[in-house]
């Protein structure tokens, strides 16, 4: 049982371009929803991460849409670089914060030069 | 990097074995939560500790235990290896109780079973 669906799998974006991520989630008590990055060989990071009282949040250029009433989220990379090649991970919690997360299956995000 | 440190980086057991993963959390951080994320999959959380007691626990079976110790750092045990317990475990600390904004990943450990 999936609770956070995550899309696409792959992306290909130039330099330059947005890179848009979509989760989607169906327990509506989830509370917080950070999205982390991940490169090869390391753990998570935390990229930004939104409560479900503000619909967006943006931090440099990195931005999350949330919908409640469609139970959506997404991560919007604008002037992608290619130091932003990663793996990109969505999750939610119904903690209030980070505990307990629940991941989204990931995007694996590639910037081509 | 995040200061969270484990250890061993890599691991190769057989089915049916014991194995003993360690972590050492940031300074100052009291609790710490263990995941277990296979190839190509995300993060699945198995417990979470705070302050020595365990916290919450995921869809793991009780062959999978965990201790923290006073200075906040913290085992993963896993009994009986089963071919899928094969993946990368990590450990996440954090500080201030559970309901903290920032939590930080260590570096994971590769669990491979054969």
């Amino acid at each position: 049982q999936q609770q956070v669906k995550q899309s696409p799998q792959s992306l290909i974006v130039q330099k330059g371009g947005i890179s848009i991520i979509n989760c989607a989630y169906e327990n509506t008590a989830f509370d917080y929803f950070p999205w982390y990055q991940q490169f090869p060989g390391k753990g998570p990071a935390l990229l930004i991460a939104i409560r479900p009282d503000v619909s967006e949040k943006k931090e440099g250029r990195f931005t999350i849409s949330f919908n409640k009433s469609a139970k959506q989220f997404s991560l919007h990379i604008m002037d992608s670089q290619p130091g932003d090649s990663a793996t990109y991970f969505c999750a939610a919690s119904t903690q209030g914060g980070s505990e307990k997360l629940v991941f989204g299956k990931g995007t694996k995000l590639t910037v081509n030069p | 990097e995040t200061g969270v440190t484990q250890s061993p980086t890599h691991l190769i057991k057989t089915r049916g074995q014991q194995v003993t993963l360690r972590c050492s959390s940031q300074s100052g951080h009291n609790t710490v939560s263990w995941y277990q994320q296979a190839l190509g999959q995300g993060p699945q959380f198995i417990f979470q500790y705070y302050r020595e007691e365990e916290n919450g626990r995921g869809n793991f079976p009780p062959r999978f235990s965990g201790l923290q110790f006073p200075n906040y750092s913290s085992e993963l045990n896993v009994n009986a290896l089963e071919l899928d317990d094969s993946a990368l475990y990590l450990c996440a600390s954090s500080f201030g109780g559970p309901r903290t904004d920032t939590q930080y990943f260590g570096p994971g450990t590769r669990l491979t079973v054969l």
